[in-house]
């Protein structure tokens, strides 16, 4: 059984970073792209981050490049996500997503991050 | 980007109707489409991809179809378990980018 367990939400100051984390069981980790997306209160989806099964490309949308980074560490199976100059529109719960061919096919339960003074 | 505006944004419907609920793409996604089921309080749960093929185990009440800029998604014979928002996704190109949502709820 596929499972994404996310860990390192909570409430964050502006302008602060903060480091999300995902476990993955299930299925062979570096097989598979893995990607982040999130949803702020009340709100549709957004995806955040993609990374490829090795690591070795990164893909974001504008609205986090420069200040979100995705990474991996096969070894370890876990996903991460590096939040640094967080603003208050990056509230939200952060999915970790298993990645195959651009779609987002398991999702976990989510961790919430709330960026307030 | 290319962006997917998702009609209606609500609907309501009887046990046993069948609903559609459409999707439009900013520009030809070619089939690149994934349909998205999210109940209350879960996370969302993938239903179908490539805009009709539907994942394993997911019932075949639910069906897509479309090409180009023009997608859906079907349920024919509404059933209880079925009140939840949809959500469309394109993955022809980054960024990857969602419909705004359709609540279904039930009458």
């Amino acid at each position: 059984e596929v499972q994404l367990v996310e860990t390192g939400g909570g409430l964050v100051q502006p302008g602060r970073s903060l480091k999300l984390s995902c476990v993955a069981s299930g299925f062979t980790f570096n097989n598979y792209w893995m990607s982040w997306t999130r949803q702020a209160p009340g709100k549709g989806l957004e995806w955040v981050a993609s990374i490829t099964n090795s690591g070795g490309s990164t893909y974001y949308p504008d609205s986090v490049k420069g200040r979100f980074t995705i990474s991996r560490d096969n070894a370890q199976n876990t996903l991460y996500l590096q939040m640094n100059s967080l603003r208050s529109e990056d509230t939200a719960t952060y999915y970790c997503t298993r990645d195959p061919r651009g779609y987002f096919d398991y999702w976990g339960q989510g961790v919430m991050v709330t960026v307030s003074s | 980007d290319i962006h997917m505006t998702q009609n209606p944004v609500s609907l309501s419907a009887f046990i046993g109707d069948k609903v559609t609920i459409t999707c439009r793409a900013s520009q030809d996604i070619s089939r690149y489409l994934g349909w998205y089921q999210q109940k209350q309080g879960q996370s969302p749960k993938f239903l179908m991809y490539y805009a009709s093929n539907l994942l394993s185990g997911v019932p075949s009440r639910f069906s897509g179809s479309g090409s180009g800029t023009e997608y859906s998604l079907t349920i024919t014979g509404i059933q209880p378990e079925d009140a939840a928002t949809y959500f469309c996704q394109q993955c022809y190109s980054y960024p990857r980018t969602f419909g705004g949502g359709t609540k279904l709820e039930l009458k």
